[in-house]
């Protein structure tokens, strides 16, 4: 298995608190994402990264910032959480110097917001 | 976002049948093909990435054909398995992407001993 580790992996937390989600590799792969999972909705792309200090939106990015300082780590940052946040997110990496090459996810973190 | 589709959204067959899903996408600008199985409360596990128009892949008893001309791609699994029962997502990689995919709803698969 791919080395991909996000934490928590589990929280409950109160509508309009910042919450932080961590995704951590050690497969020194460039490009991260982070996705949430919804009933009726599959995976969707919320932001990505292609490199330290490089990242861009994906297709529901709003309400959430993300953050990459180092190769390892990207981080997902809800500000205020809202209920319709509450959700399953998935970290993914990949490595697209060959793009025949698919994503790796992470175990994902359920996010429950009260 | 260009759409992926997947159908059908869910299939119930026997042990032993043999059956196949369809993921249907926009032909424009396409690179790649994923597919990816997808077991409840575990993360999705990658199955085949596919380039090439009239590519085929197999895997075991699981194998996909790719039609990038037409925009669809089929998944096939023969004698269905009680541990094949998952949902079967396909995603599209188009040329300019930073490597994004979009991803179908899936097909949730239950297999009935």
């Amino acid at each position: 298995d791919a080395g991909i580790t996000q934490s928590p992996r589990h929280k409950v937390t109160e509508t309009g608190t910042p919450v932080t989600l961590r995704c951590h590799q050690t497969e020194n792969h460039r490009y991260m994402y982070w996705y949430r999972q919804d009933p009726g909705h599959g995976l969707r792309l919320i932001h990505y990264s292609y490199g330290v200090k490089d990242t861009d939106k994906g297709e529901v990015s709003d309400g959430y910032s993300v953050s990459r300082s180092k190769t390892e780590d990207f981080l997902l940052t809800l500000e205020s959480a809202t209920s319709s946040q509450t959700s399953v997110y998935f970290c993914a990496i990949s490595d697209p110097g060959a793009l025949n090459q698919p994503q790796h996810f992470g175990d994902g973190t359920r996010l429950s917001i009260l | 976002i260009l759409n992926v589709e997947q159908s059908p959204q869910s299939l119930h067959v026997q042990e032993g049948d043999s059956t196949n899903f369809t993921c249907s996408f926009p032909s424009s600008n396409f690179y790649a093909l994923h597919w990816y199985r997808w077991e409840t409360a575990k993360s999705p596990e990658a199955l085949f990435v596919m380039t090439l128009n009239g590519d085929e892949k197999k895997k075991g008893r699981i194998s996909a054909t790719l039609n990038t001309k037409e925009g669809y791609s089929y998944l096939y699994i023969k004698g269905s398995q009680p541990e094949d029962s998952a949902t079967y997502l396909c995603a599209r990689l188009w040329l300019g992407s930073q490597g994004n995919l979009i991803f179908g709803k899936g097909t949730k698969l239950s297999v009935k001993p």
